[in-house]
């Protein structure tokens, strides 16, 4: 998996949007964006991926860059419940799912 | 979909003894899991690759003899920790994957050696 790099930790507001940044300025062609996060005591949680273009779902979106030497995970609404530690990993997927968790970002959503 | 059940949620066991984790793909067939452990504070660290109707594959400076791994069917995997100490007392996490969909995470077992 390539190296990435986020802010240990981001503070952000009930309701409005919460833009978590992610560098990953080894990234290889074949590799993808995957974002997840885990909330204290449970298991990671899948949340979104993507190869070059964004992505949108139900949860969040993701804007990559052109170079794709960096990425944002962004929840546009944020609640009390988002709160957790969100992780961005390089992975090419596939027969090689062998993902590499870093410290991630601790988001805290303040009332 | 892609629902990974993992049991039991928590245990505590005295020193000595034997557990096993129990890892479960609910809708789909996983080809391959993986087994985690995070101790306090710190990030997942990987610990095993497990793949089915093979031996797993165990990361440097995780012994195969003490985290037995048994991959019987494309639903399930099990995770035994052997003679365990409290040394071993951690979060277990497992996850699988099938049919190139995303990694999907179980909820964890937490284990206490007394």
């Amino acid at each position: 998996d390539a190296k990435t790099t986020q802010p240990p930790s981001m503070d952000c507001a009930e309701g409005r949007a919460a833009n978590l940044p992610c560098n990953h300025s080894t990234i290889s062609g074949n590799e993808y964006v995957y974002w997840y996060r885990q909330i204290h005591s449970q298991g990671p949680q899948y949340i979104i991926h993507g190869l070059k273009n964004n992505e949108t779902n139900e949860m969040a979106s993701l804007i990559i860059t052109e170079d794709r030497k960096s990425s944002t995970l962004i929840l546009p609404h944020a609640t009390l419940r988002d709160t957790a530690v969100y992780y961005c990993i390089a992975n090419s997927g596939g027969s090689n799912y062998k993902l590499t968790f870093g410290k991630g970002t601790l988001l805290t959503v303040n009332p | 979909g892609a629902v990974v059940s993992q049991h039991p949620s928590w245990v505590i066991c005295k020193s000595g003894t034997s557990v096993k984790i129990e890892c479960r793909s609910l809708d789909f067939q996983a080809t391959t899991m993986f087994w985690y452990r995070q101790f306090p504070k710190q990030s997942l660290m990987l610990m095993a690759t497990s793949n089915e109707g093979s031996k797993a594959t165990y990361e440097q400076g995780v012994e195969k003899d003490k985290f037995l791994i048994n991959h019987a069917s494309l639903t399930l995997s099990t995770l035994t920790v052997t003679s365990a100490h409290p040394e071993d007392s951690s979060f277990y996490i497992c996850s699988a994957t099938g049919n190139n969909s995303p990694l999907h995470f179980g909820n964890g077992t937490r284990l206490t050696v007394t």
